[in-house]
Protein backbone atom coordinates (compact mmCIF):
# COMPACT_ATOMS: atom_id res chain seq x y z
CA UNK A 1 0.00 0.00 0.00
CA UNK A 2 0.97 3.78 -0.38
CA UNK A 3 1.92 5.85 2.52
CA UNK A 4 0.38 9.03 3.04
CA UNK A 5 1.37 11.45 0.62
CA UNK A 6 1.47 15.37 1.12
CA UNK A 7 1.72 18.12 -1.50
CA UNK A 8 3.70 20.33 -1.80
CA UNK A 9 6.41 19.28 0.29
CA UNK A 10 7.79 22.52 0.28
CA UNK A 11 6.36 26.06 0.07
CA UNK A 12 7.05 29.75 0.64
CA UNK A 13 4.63 32.61 1.12
CA UNK A 14 4.45 36.16 2.03
CA UNK A 15 2.31 37.45 4.83
CA UNK A 16 -1.33 37.74 3.89
CA UNK A 17 -1.85 35.28 0.80
CA UNK A 18 -3.61 32.37 1.59
CA UNK A 19 -2.41 28.80 1.06
CA UNK A 20 -3.99 25.20 0.50
CA UNK A 21 -1.97 22.14 1.62
CA UNK A 22 -3.32 18.49 0.51
CA UNK A 23 -3.10 15.00 2.21
CA UNK A 24 -4.24 12.01 0.62
CA UNK A 25 -4.40 8.95 3.04
CA UNK A 26 -3.58 5.55 2.93
CA UNK A 27 -6.21 3.95 0.50
CA UNK A 28 -9.27 2.48 2.19
CA UNK A 29 -8.53 4.95 5.63
CA UNK A 30 -11.17 7.27 6.53
CA UNK A 31 -10.16 9.30 9.06
CA UNK A 32 -7.49 12.37 8.15
CA UNK A 33 -6.09 14.39 11.03
CA UNK A 34 -3.92 17.82 10.81
CA UNK A 35 -1.04 18.96 13.04
CA UNK A 36 1.37 22.07 13.24
CA UNK A 37 4.63 21.51 14.46
CA UNK A 38 6.42 24.83 15.07
CA UNK A 39 9.67 25.14 17.00
CA UNK A 40 8.44 27.32 19.19
CA UNK A 41 4.98 25.69 20.35
CA UNK A 42 5.78 21.98 19.35
CA UNK A 43 3.15 19.77 17.61
CA UNK A 44 -0.45 21.02 18.12
CA UNK A 45 -3.56 19.47 16.62
CA UNK A 46 -4.86 21.35 14.23
CA UNK A 47 -8.09 19.25 13.14
CA UNK A 48 -9.90 15.41 12.23
CA UNK A 49 -12.03 14.56 9.30
CA UNK A 50 -13.99 11.69 9.44
CA UNK A 51 -15.83 10.57 6.06
CA UNK A 52 -16.09 14.25 4.87
CA UNK A 53 -17.13 15.65 8.49
CA UNK A 54 -15.25 17.74 11.23
CA UNK A 55 -14.80 15.20 13.83
CA UNK A 56 -12.86 17.65 16.30
CA UNK A 57 -11.15 20.68 16.20
CA UNK A 58 -7.94 22.06 17.50
CA UNK A 59 -7.43 25.77 19.28
CA UNK A 60 -6.64 27.91 15.79
CA UNK A 61 -7.76 31.09 14.48
CA UNK A 62 -10.57 30.66 12.28
CA UNK A 63 -8.12 31.32 9.20
CA UNK A 64 -7.04 27.61 9.68
CA UNK A 65 -9.67 25.58 8.38
CA UNK A 66 -10.23 22.28 6.62
CA UNK A 67 -11.79 20.02 4.57
CA UNK A 68 -12.25 15.96 3.25
CA UNK A 69 -13.76 14.71 0.05
CA UNK A 70 -15.33 12.07 -0.46
CA UNK A 71 -12.34 10.01 -1.60
CA UNK A 72 -10.82 10.95 2.06
CA UNK A 73 -8.20 12.84 0.37
CA UNK A 74 -8.21 16.04 2.50
CA UNK A 75 -7.21 20.02 2.06
CA UNK A 76 -6.39 22.48 4.75
CA UNK A 77 -6.06 25.84 3.89
CA UNK A 78 -4.35 28.73 5.80
CA UNK A 79 -5.95 32.84 4.78
CA UNK A 80 -3.99 35.45 5.62
CA UNK A 81 -0.56 33.97 6.29
CA UNK A 82 1.45 35.40 9.48
CA UNK A 83 4.83 35.01 10.02
CA UNK A 84 3.64 32.70 12.73
CA UNK A 85 2.01 30.13 10.38
CA UNK A 86 5.62 28.98 8.91
CA UNK A 87 5.48 25.32 9.93
CA UNK A 88 5.61 21.76 9.49
CA UNK A 89 2.42 20.55 8.69
CA UNK A 90 1.80 17.18 9.05
CA UNK A 91 -1.09 15.45 8.03
CA UNK A 92 -1.91 11.72 9.30
CA UNK A 93 -4.45 8.88 8.30
CA UNK A 94 -6.20 5.86 9.88
CA UNK A 95 -8.98 3.65 8.92
CA UNK A 96 -11.23 4.24 12.38
CA UNK A 97 -9.52 7.43 14.19
CA UNK A 98 -7.38 5.77 16.74
CA UNK A 99 -4.13 7.54 17.25
CA UNK A 100 -2.24 4.17 17.50
CA UNK A 101 -3.54 3.18 14.27
CA UNK A 102 -2.36 6.53 12.22
CA UNK A 103 -0.36 6.76 9.95
CA UNK A 104 1.85 10.21 9.32
CA UNK A 105 2.69 12.08 6.17
CA UNK A 106 6.19 13.31 5.00
CA UNK A 107 4.98 16.95 5.94
CA UNK A 108 4.41 20.36 4.46
CA UNK A 109 7.54 22.70 5.51
CA UNK A 110 5.62 26.18 4.48
CA UNK A 111 7.97 29.46 5.01
CA UNK A 112 5.98 32.84 5.50
CA UNK A 113 8.02 35.55 4.81
CA UNK B 1 -5.44 22.32 29.72
CA UNK B 2 -3.40 19.19 29.98
CA UNK B 3 0.36 19.30 29.42
CA UNK B 4 3.17 17.00 28.86
CA UNK B 5 6.46 17.77 29.77
CA UNK B 6 9.31 15.46 28.59
CA UNK B 7 12.82 15.35 29.91
CA UNK B 8 15.48 15.92 29.09
CA UNK B 9 15.11 18.26 25.88
CA UNK B 10 18.32 16.74 24.18
CA UNK B 11 20.32 13.69 24.70
CA UNK B 12 23.86 12.65 23.54
CA UNK B 13 24.98 9.09 24.71
CA UNK B 14 27.45 6.69 22.99
CA UNK B 15 26.94 4.44 20.90
CA UNK B 16 25.87 1.30 22.93
CA UNK B 17 24.67 2.96 25.80
CA UNK B 18 21.31 2.67 27.93
CA UNK B 19 19.35 5.77 28.10
CA UNK B 20 16.21 6.82 29.13
CA UNK B 21 13.12 9.59 28.49
CA UNK B 22 10.78 10.61 30.93
CA UNK B 23 6.84 12.23 30.05
CA UNK B 24 5.21 13.33 32.81
CA UNK B 25 1.76 14.74 32.99
CA UNK B 26 -0.20 17.46 34.58
CA UNK B 27 -3.25 15.42 34.86
CA UNK B 28 -4.39 12.27 34.93
CA UNK B 29 -3.09 9.71 32.17
CA UNK B 30 -6.20 7.93 30.11
CA UNK B 31 -3.33 6.40 27.21
CA UNK B 32 0.03 7.61 26.72
CA UNK B 33 1.46 7.35 23.20
CA UNK B 34 5.20 7.50 21.97
CA UNK B 35 6.17 7.98 18.76
CA UNK B 36 9.59 8.70 16.34
CA UNK B 37 10.45 11.47 14.15
CA UNK B 38 13.34 12.04 12.17
CA UNK B 39 14.08 15.76 11.41
CA UNK B 40 11.85 17.35 9.19
CA UNK B 41 9.53 14.16 8.74
CA UNK B 42 6.34 12.85 9.85
CA UNK B 43 5.75 11.03 13.26
CA UNK B 44 6.57 6.74 13.41
CA UNK B 45 4.33 5.16 16.23
CA UNK B 46 6.01 3.30 18.63
CA UNK B 47 3.67 2.01 21.57
CA UNK B 48 0.87 2.81 23.25
CA UNK B 49 0.24 2.71 26.91
CA UNK B 50 -3.19 2.61 28.34
CA UNK B 51 -3.00 0.94 31.93
CA UNK B 52 -1.29 1.87 34.88
CA UNK B 53 1.97 -0.46 35.18
CA UNK B 54 1.88 -1.28 31.74
CA UNK B 55 4.91 -2.34 29.92
CA UNK B 56 5.61 -2.75 26.61
CA UNK B 57 8.32 -3.54 24.24
CA UNK B 58 9.47 -2.99 20.65
CA UNK B 59 12.63 -4.47 19.65
CA UNK B 60 15.56 -2.93 22.16
CA UNK B 61 13.03 -0.21 22.76
CA UNK B 62 10.79 -0.27 26.20
CA UNK B 63 8.14 1.37 27.76
CA UNK B 64 5.97 2.14 30.60
CA UNK B 65 3.40 3.62 32.19
CA UNK B 66 3.16 4.73 35.95
CA UNK B 67 -0.69 5.95 36.56
CA UNK B 68 0.13 7.31 40.25
CA UNK B 69 3.19 9.51 38.86
CA UNK B 70 1.19 10.59 35.85
CA UNK B 71 4.20 9.79 33.94
CA UNK B 72 5.66 7.37 31.23
CA UNK B 73 9.42 6.13 30.47
CA UNK B 74 10.92 5.27 27.16
CA UNK B 75 14.21 3.27 27.92
CA UNK B 76 16.02 2.06 24.73
CA UNK B 77 18.88 -0.69 26.06
CA UNK B 78 22.41 -0.85 23.80
CA UNK B 79 21.59 2.19 21.84
CA UNK B 80 22.28 2.31 18.08
CA UNK B 81 22.54 5.16 15.31
CA UNK B 82 19.51 4.36 13.96
CA UNK B 83 17.68 5.17 17.36
CA UNK B 84 18.62 8.64 16.85
CA UNK B 85 15.63 11.08 15.99
CA UNK B 86 13.14 13.01 18.17
CA UNK B 87 11.13 10.97 20.84
CA UNK B 88 7.34 12.43 21.27
CA UNK B 89 4.53 11.92 23.87
CA UNK B 90 1.38 11.81 23.24
CA UNK B 91 -1.86 12.12 25.27
CA UNK B 92 -5.64 12.17 24.63
CA UNK B 93 -6.96 15.41 26.81
CA UNK B 94 -10.52 15.28 28.04
CA UNK B 95 -11.53 16.24 24.18
CA UNK B 96 -9.54 13.17 23.04
CA UNK B 97 -7.90 15.94 21.08
CA UNK B 98 -4.30 14.71 20.88
CA UNK B 99 -1.44 16.77 22.92
CA UNK B 100 1.82 15.97 22.64
CA UNK B 101 5.05 17.02 24.75
CA UNK B 102 7.78 19.24 23.44
CA UNK B 103 10.15 16.25 22.17
CA UNK B 104 13.30 14.62 23.48
CA UNK B 105 15.82 14.95 20.52
CA UNK B 106 18.32 12.22 21.21
CA UNK B 107 22.07 11.95 19.51
CA UNK B 108 23.95 8.42 19.06
CA UNK B 109 27.50 9.32 18.72
CA UNK B 110 29.69 6.32 17.35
Amino acid sequence: KAGVTQTPRYLIKTRGQQVTLSCSPISGHRSVSWYQQTPGQGLQFLFEYFSETQRNKGNFPGRFSGRQFSNSRSEMNVSTLELGDSALYLCASSDSGRKETQYFGPGTRLLVL
Amino acid sequence: SQELEQSPQSLIVQEGKNLTINCTSSKTLYGLYWYKQKYGEGLIFLMMLQKGGEEKSHEKITAKLDEKKQQSSLHITASQPSHAGIYLCGADDEAQKLVFGQGTRLTINP
